[in-house]
């Protein structure tokens, strides 16, 4: 069954650190990979995503992401961490239905808090 | 662009009550999305709409829940009756799906969070 795992459930950094947070996924064909950031109270936010070209991608808000088939991970990154990137953070897998891929399955997040 | 409006944003109800909650999708989208987040998880879809034709509701547990989207454009999800651990936050997303493409990138409303006494 297709899953997202999320190793870390809580991270904190210092601001101006370094932060990669952790996705691997578990899916037979091609993926469709996503990560999204849900502020309090807030819905979700799109930040990158990879569909196929070049693994390594770039969003927004200084984050990027590489894909890495042969670890089947999604790993995302960013070198200087802002106190305003503290939130929730989802990786999620689109499952590829001919083409379509209209379901996504999400891992269960990554809390990040930022120290001063 | 407006963004994908959900309506209310926090319910309180006794149990056994039923709710409803309200999506307009952005302007465009033709796929909607209906997602329970419960508490310290990610999003699970409920059902996802293709116009108004509901292509997916194999996890909507439908001897309590049900969603309509009449007109292809808003939607309505409702809980009848709803029951303690229904509480959670009920997210709405939308995406544009040409005909035979791939689905574009799903963008989330702010979700309405339900709390059941």
């Amino acid at each position: 069954a297709q899953s997202v795992t999320q190793p870390d459930i809580h991270i904190t950094v210092s601001e101006g650190a370094s932060l990669e947070l952790r996705c691997n996924y578990s899916y037979g064909a091609t993926p469709y990979l996503f990560w999204y950031v849900q502020s309090p109270g807030q819905g979700l936010q799109l930040l990158l995503k990879y569909f196929s070209g070049d693994t390594l991608v770039q969003g927004i808000k200084g984050f990027e992401a590489e894909f890495k088939r042969s670890q089947s991970s999604f790993n995302l990154r960013k070198p200087s961490v802002h106190w305003s990137d503290a939130a929730e953070y989802f990786c999620a897998v689109g499952l590829n239905y001919g083409g379509a891929t209209n379901k996504l399955i999400f891992g269960t997040g990554t809390l990040l808090a930022v120290q001063p | 662009e407006a963004g994908v409006v959900q309506s209310p944003r926090y319910k309180i109800i006794e149990k056994k009550q039923p709710v409803a909650f309200w999506c307009n999708p952005i302007s465009g989208h033709n796929t909607l999305y209906w997602y329970l987040q419960n508490l310290g998880q990610g999003p699970e879809l409920l059902i996802r709409y293709e116009n108004e034709e509901a292509v997916d509701d194999s996890q909507l547990p439908k001897d309590r829940f049900s969603a309509e989207r009449l007109k292809g454009v808003d939607s309505t999800l409702k809980i009848q009756p709803a029951e303690l651990g229904d509480s959670a936050v009920y997210l709405c997303a939308s995406s544009r799906t040409p005909p035979g493409l791939a689905s574009d990138t799903q963008y989330f409303g702010p979700g309405t969070r339900l709390t059941v006494l």
